[in-house]
């Protein structure tokens, strides 16, 4: 079974621009949700989409935004880019049914830089 | 807000020795306890996970945790490392319900020297 998968893999953007990134999650999972990890930060959960709908978000300003399609595939959204965003953006999926089938997991990540 | 402890930055090992990262949650309620590794150049993959039961949990390669639930723990041990074991290793936790929102701790850079 193929694993998640994220495009693109490399981003460079200047300051200002927006950027959307791509995420499919594991056939069969109906839940994405997305990280954002940097050096000074570490790991830190961005928000979470299940069934077309966002479930969970954390503490980032609304220039971050998702959206999740029938499909479970999922897209996040940075507006107006700064440089602090420069980051790994890891999307992550889970069956999210009870119990231990509700364990995430990751896809590679994109590497978005901001100049 | 919970928060997930790892004390240890970054820890050297030679092959064959004992391993053990400590990692500690601050949430009174029940939580769902993960460990992940990041290969040098690989994506974060699932070491092994809690959510309940025997508080012993086994995982791949020959790691273990134990939840000590009384100390909010959940620390990772593996017997004797190999030089394959270098990598970072992040604790996360998850609220029970909501095991889709994890909170990460700062991980460990394990370094095994040959």
């Amino acid at each position: 079974k193929a694993g998640v998968t994220q495009t693109p893999r490399y981003l460079i953007k200047t300051r200002g621009q927006q950027v959307t990134l791509s995420c499919s999650p594991i056939s069969g999972h109906r839940s994405v949700s997305w990280y954002q990890q940097t050096p000074g930060q570490g790991l830190q959960f961005l928000f979470e989409y299940f069934s077309e709908t966002q479930r969970n978000k954390g503490n980032f300003p609304g220039r971050f935004s998702g959206r999740q399609f029938s499909n479970s595939r999922s897209e996040m959204n940075v507006s107006t880019l700064e440089l602090g965003d420069s980051a790994l953006y890891l999307c992550a999926s889970s069956l999210a049914g009870q119990g231990l089938t509700d364990t995430q997991y990751f896809g590679p990540g994109t590497r978005l830089t901001v100049l | 807000a919970q928060s997930v402890s790892q004390h240890n930055h970054h820890v050297i090992l030679s092959e064959a020795a004992s391993l053990e990262l400590g990692c500690n949650y601050s949430y009174g309620g029940t939580v769902n306890l993960f460990w992940y590794v990041q290969y040098p150049g690989q994506h974060l993959q699932l070491l092994l996970k809690y959510f309940s039961g025997d508080p012993l949990v086994k995982g791949i390669k020959g790691f273990e945790a134990e939840f000590i639930k009384s100390k909010f723990s959940f620390n990772l041990r593996k017997p004797s490392v190999q030089w394959s074991d270098t990598a970072e290793y992040f604790c996360a936790v998850g609220r029970s319900g909501s095991a889709r929102q994890l909170t990460f701790g700062s991980g460990t850079q394990l370094t095994v020297l040959p």
